[in-house]
This record gives C-alpha cells, structure tokens and sequence, in this order.
C-alpha cells in the first residue's frame, strides 16, 4: 500500500536560513509526488509537482524539491526561508498525474524565528 | 487559474441536524473531485471520490449514508453531513481534478470548519 513519511513533525528555523522538509513515500508504481502549503485555517496550495523528468523540481515562492527514486524521497527546499513561509507543509503521493486519490503524509509544522 | 471554492466557509449547527456543504471549480471542469476531513493538528484523510453523474466512492470506515456525496455537474460536487454530532466536527476540504493530459494536479478549496454542537 502506498504510503507517506514525514519525519519532523515540527521545525523551526530563523528567518533567512536554508530550509529542507523531508519526505519519504513508499509507493508500487511510478510515484506522482506533490508538495502542498497550508496556512491556519485555509486550505492546500500546490507548492510543486513531479511526474517524470528532471527530478529537481522548481515550484512557487522559491521553493524546489528532488525526486531521488533510490531513496525513495521527494525532499523539499528552500534557500533562504521568509516569515511568511510558516505554516504546515504537506507531502503527498498519487497515481495517475493526480487524477486518482492522494495519499498524504502527516506534515511539517514550520515555525520561522525572526 | 485552477480555483475551487467551498461554501459556507464555516457552519454551526445542533447536534441531529444536517449540513450541506458546496464545492465548485470555478476555471475548470472536473470530473473527479475528492472530498477530505481534516481534524485539528493531523493530516487530511479521503473520505469519498466523487465521479461527476455517477455513485460516489467511499473509503473504508467511511459511512457513506451518513455523508452523501453529490456531483450533478462538471463544475459542484456537495457534501451532506446528515443528522451530525458533534463528533462529526471538523474541517472538510474538497479538491478538484481536470482529466487525465490537462492540468495534472488536485487544487484544493479552501475548507469548511463544521462545528456540531
């Protein structure tokens, strides 16, 4: 069964340092991976997607995460972090381009010092 | 582009009541939309696939005469908490997906906070 790891469930950074949220999927086919943000109380925003291809993927509000087949991660970054960026980020895998169901990881609270 | 709305945005209702719940791509067409519950501090979890003009898809767990799932058009699915409790509280997301070689992600509405009391 496909699956979604998480490991920090929380992490905190001071404003204008590097960022990187780990993320490890556990997935039978060709893995359809995705980065989401939420902030308090709203919904997802697609920070980024991978179907196939370069696997260093570039996304909105600087972000970028590589796909590393060997090890099974889809690890996201950002080099240099703003206050704004807190929030909860969300890991997910799907089949199917996105079209089928995603199954999410139990996301990473960012918490950004100034 | 790729924007799906949710209304109300927060409901408050007694406990035996039911609820109805709107999710709209408001850009796009969709045929498949996804609806999600979401308790505080953890992850969101599919509850059902709603297919526009036919039956929707439960998960396991998932009781689906309790929540009924409708997606009459390529544009609305609604979701229905019928006779809630106050275990039934929580924040109910929906997404939204265009068919397969078009836009190749699910775009999330921005949720509905369901209060039972």
């Amino acid at each position: 069964a496909q699956s979604v790891t998480q490991p920090d469930i929380h992490i905190t950074v001071s404003e204008g340092a590097s960022l990187e949220l780990r993320c490890n999927y556990s997935y039978g086919a060709t893995p359809y991976l995705f980065w989401y943000v939420q902030s308090p109380g709203q919904g997802l925003q697609l920070l980024l997607k991978y179907f196939s291809g370069d696997t260093l993927v570039q996304g909105i509000k600087g972000f970028e995460a590589e796909f590393k087949r060997s090890q099974s991660s889809f690890n996201l970054r950002k080099p240099s972090v703003h206050w704004s960026d807190a929030a909860e980020y969300f890991c997910a895998v799907g089949g199917v381009q996105g079209a089928q169901k995603l199954v999410f990881g139990q996301g990473t609270r960012l918490t950004i010092n100034p | 582009g790729a924007v799906v709305s949710q209304h109300p945005s927060w409901v408050i209702c007694k406990s035996g009541t039911s609820v109805k719940i709107e999710c709209r791509s408001l850009d796009f067409q969709a045929t498949t939309m996804f609806w999600y519950r979401q308790f505080p501090k953890q992850s969101l979890m599919l509850m059902a696939t709603s297919n526009e003009g036919s039956k929707a898809t439960y998960e396991q767990g998932v009781e689906k005469d309790k929540f009924l799932i409708n997606h009459a058009s390529l544009t609305l699915s609604t979701l229905t908490v019928t006779s809630a409790h106050p275990e039934d509280s929580s924040f109910y997301i929906c997404s939204a997906s265009q068919p397969r070689g078009r836009q190749m992600a699910q775009y999330f509405g921005p949720g509905t906070r369901l209060l039972v009391l």
